[in-house]
């Protein structure tokens, strides 16, 4: 079974600056796509950006981009130029590239916004 | 285009009762996966419906099912209520169709059981 494991259960930045929260998973297969959520507290979850991992090219959207390593199972995001309306939690989550649309996600990271 | 929604947004029961959740998907879509969110466990996937057919189950007990209409509605109903189902249930829905396929989520329904 695929396992995500985000290590930092809470972040805080500085408005403007740049901040990375941290991904590892665990599958045997090839061939998969990763996700980061964000879920601010209204709770309507969001993408934030996708990963295939066929792609070697790390996904970037805007100020969001992702440090794929996939000999390492490693899928951290990049938040540049921090907003306070990113404040939220924020969850990397893993699915197969088979026919399911099921997802696995990690337990979150509370991300905080300074002013 | 209208997004995901999820009908009621907040329900209160008691032990014992049970309860049915209703999700309503992005117009098109066909795919409905059903998730529980709770302090503890973190987010869980219960079950997902294609086109009508159960296509993959979650790891939660029997008292947990659902089901899909032939308009993508779908609903979840869970019986014999316990205090540890209190959580949020969201829904989420694509076409279900491609791999690269984005999932889009419902506001959630925040039960709590008594």
């Amino acid at each position: 079974a695929q396992t995500v494991t985000q290590s930092q259960p809470e972040m805080s930045v500085q408005e403007a600056e740049t901040v990375t929260l941290s991904c590892t998973y665990d599958t045997s297969e090839s061939d998969y796509y990763l996700f980061w959520y964000k879920q601010p507290p209204s709770r309507q979850m969001i993408l934030v950006i996708r990963q295939e991992a066929y792609k070697q090219q790390n996904a970037t959207e805007n100020r969001f981009s992702v440090n794929f390593q996939k000999a390492a199972k490693s899928f951290s995001l990049k938040i540049s130029d921090s907003q306070l309306g990113d404040a939220a939690m924020y969850f990397c989550a893993y699915r197969s590239a088979g026919g399911s649309e099921k997802l696995v996600f990690g337990k979150g990271t509370k991300l905080t916004v300074n002013p | 285009k209208a997004g995901v929604t999820q009908t009621p947004r907040y329900l209160i029961k008691t032990r014992g009762q049970q309860v049915t959740l209703s999700c309503s998907p992005i117009s098109g879509h066909r795919s409905v996966s059903w998730y529980q969110q709770t302090p503890g466990q973190g987010l869980q996937f219960l079950f997902e419906y294609f086109s009508e057919t159960q296509r993959n189950k979650g790891n939660f007990p029997g008292r947990f099912s659902g089901r899909q209409f032939s308009n993508s509605r779908s609903e979840m109903n869970v019986s014999t209520l316990e205090l540890g189902d209190s959580a949020l249930y969201l829904c989420a829905s694509s076409s279900g169709l491609a791999g690269t396929d984005t999932q889009y989520f419902g506001p959630g329904t925040r039960l709590t059981v008594l």
